[in-house]
């Protein structure tokens, strides 16, 4: 079956500070891969998404490379503001359907 | 665009009332909305998949008799949480698939509904 594992948190870091948070999945066929974050209060949203092998996903600083090879889709940032505070999910669409990872709680301090 | 609406935000019920919460796709048509059960500090646990038209599929372990979903319109499913009890309480999230364009494969996910049975 689908799985996605992901670095567990929570993890805070100081503004300016690189992040990144490791993702790793088990997938049948041919995945496409997302990252979801909830802010404080709201509902997930995209961030960002790759359909393929070697697409990268961007989106407000943040990336991600879809690497078959090693079947990761790590979340970077090079530097991270406040208003980034939020959870953060892995997740992946096989036949329509969501997996989504455990979560990852990140906290910016200023 | 591709906004999902939820409502109520939050309900508080009594032990053995049935509480209905209601999911929009306000700018898109959604052939297939998806229910999720997220409880604290966890992940998001598909509870089914709702297609319009048709019933329901619904994932292992989730009773399709405590949890009704009516997928009546392109744009509204709506849950049911019959005869609710305490352990039911939770936040419960609905998404959409928008089936066209780019972003066939992308669900976009509605605020959430806080339900808390006493």
């Amino acid at each position: 079956g689908n799985s996605v594992t992901q670095m567990e948190g929570p993890v805070t870091l100081s503004e300016e500070a690189f992040l990144t948070i490791n993702c790793t999945y088990t997938a049948t066929g041919y995945p496409s891969l997302f990252w979801y974050v909830q802010y404080p209060g709201e509902g997930l949203q995209l961030l960002l998404k790759a359909t393929k092998a070697d697409d990268k996903g961007s989106n407000k600083g943040f990336e991600a490379t879809y690497r078959k090879e090693t079947t990761s889709f790590h979340l970077e940032k090079g530097s991270v503001q406040v208003s980034d505070s939020a959870v953060y999910f892995c997740a992946l669409s096989t036949d329509y359907k969501l997996s989504f990872g455990a979560g990852t709680t990140v906290t910016v301090r200023a | 665009g591709a906004v999902v609406s939820q409502h109520p935000s939050r309900v508080i019920c009594k032990s053995g009332t049935s509480v209905k919460i209601e999911c929009r796709s306000l700018d898109f048509q959604a052939t297939t909305m998806f229910w999720y059960r997220q409880f604290p500090k966890q992940s998001l646990m598909l509870m089914a998949t709702s297609n319009e038209g048709s019933k329901a599929t619904y994932e292992q372990g989730v009773e399709k008799d405590k949890f009704l979903i009516n997928h009546a319109s392109l744009t509204l499913s709506t849950l049911t949480v019959t005869s609710a009890h305490p352990e039911d309480s939770s936040f419960y999230i609905c998404s959409a698939r928008d089936p066209d364009g780019r972003t066939w494969d992308t669900q976009y996910f509605g605020p959430g509904t806080r339900l808390t049975v006493l």
